[in-house]
């Protein structure tokens, strides 16, 4: 089974820019992969940032955004907001199976 | 507005069956994917199982495979998770997912 790698924790400043990475141990991750992307916050249920690497879900704030970045998948926060503190996970797809990362823990001081 | 309620967890004893039940409303249910996670107390996020819109094709977490089951109802806009055999590493809180939508969870808990 592939293993999907983040950052276990990164620390971004209020209205700051931080990168999350998702990389794969299969190689680089393309479109292919379908990568998905999840905030989860204490105590709630996940729910979906981005599908399909860039896609925003309807209620997905706009200073979230999906792409590929070498050979990684990458979600960038753009303004970090204090309610942005969270985890966030990806998830890719590999023929049918799909493969959690270890999840990123995103604090915002 | 989408949504998925999850039902039929509890508490079971090692070797024993649950199936849980999600409910899905407010999309268009039997055109996509829908897929089972679980996250252990404390623990990340782990996908479980996921089965193509019209249930010909699914795909199982190498560590239930075997004793886990889903299926799903288009008619119903229901899907399932037969548990078997169940063991205390099962123990999770179990969600169920669309693409685009979680539900709330349902929490499984597997001890004698």
């Amino acid at each position: 089974q592939a293993v999907v790698t983040q950052e276990p924790s990164l620390t971004v400043s209020p209205g700051g820019t931080v990168t999350l990475t998702c990389g794969s141990s299969t190689g680089a991750v393309t479109s292919g992969h379908y990568p998905f992307w999840y905030q989860q916050k204490p105590g709630q249920a996940p729910r979906t940032l981005i599908y399909d690497t860039t896609n925003k879900n309807s209620l997905t704030p706009a200073r979230f955004s999906g792409s590929l970045l070498g050979g990684k998948a990458a979600l960038t926060l753009s303004g970090a907001q204090p309610e942005d503190e969270a985890d966030y996970y990806c998830l890719l797809s590999y023929s049918g199976a799909r493969v959690f990362g270890g999840g990123t823990k995103l604090t915002v001081l | 507005e989408e949504q998925l309620v999850e039902s039929g967890g509890g508490l079971v004893q090692p070797g024993g069956s649950l199936r849980l039940s999600c409910a899905a409303s407010g999309f268009t249910f039997s055109d996509y994917w829908m897929n089972w996670f679980r996250q252990a107390p404390g623990k990340g996020l782990e996908w479980v199982a996921n089965i193509k819109a019209d249930g010909s094709e699914k795909h199982y977490v190498e560590s239930v495979q075997g004793r886990f089951a889903i299926s799903r109802d288009n008619a119903k806009k229901s899907l399932y998770l037969q548990m078997n055999s169940l063991r205390a590493e099962d123990t999770a809180v179990y969600y169920c997912a669309s693409p685009r939508g979680w539900g709330k969870g349902t929490l499984v808990t597997v001890s004698s």
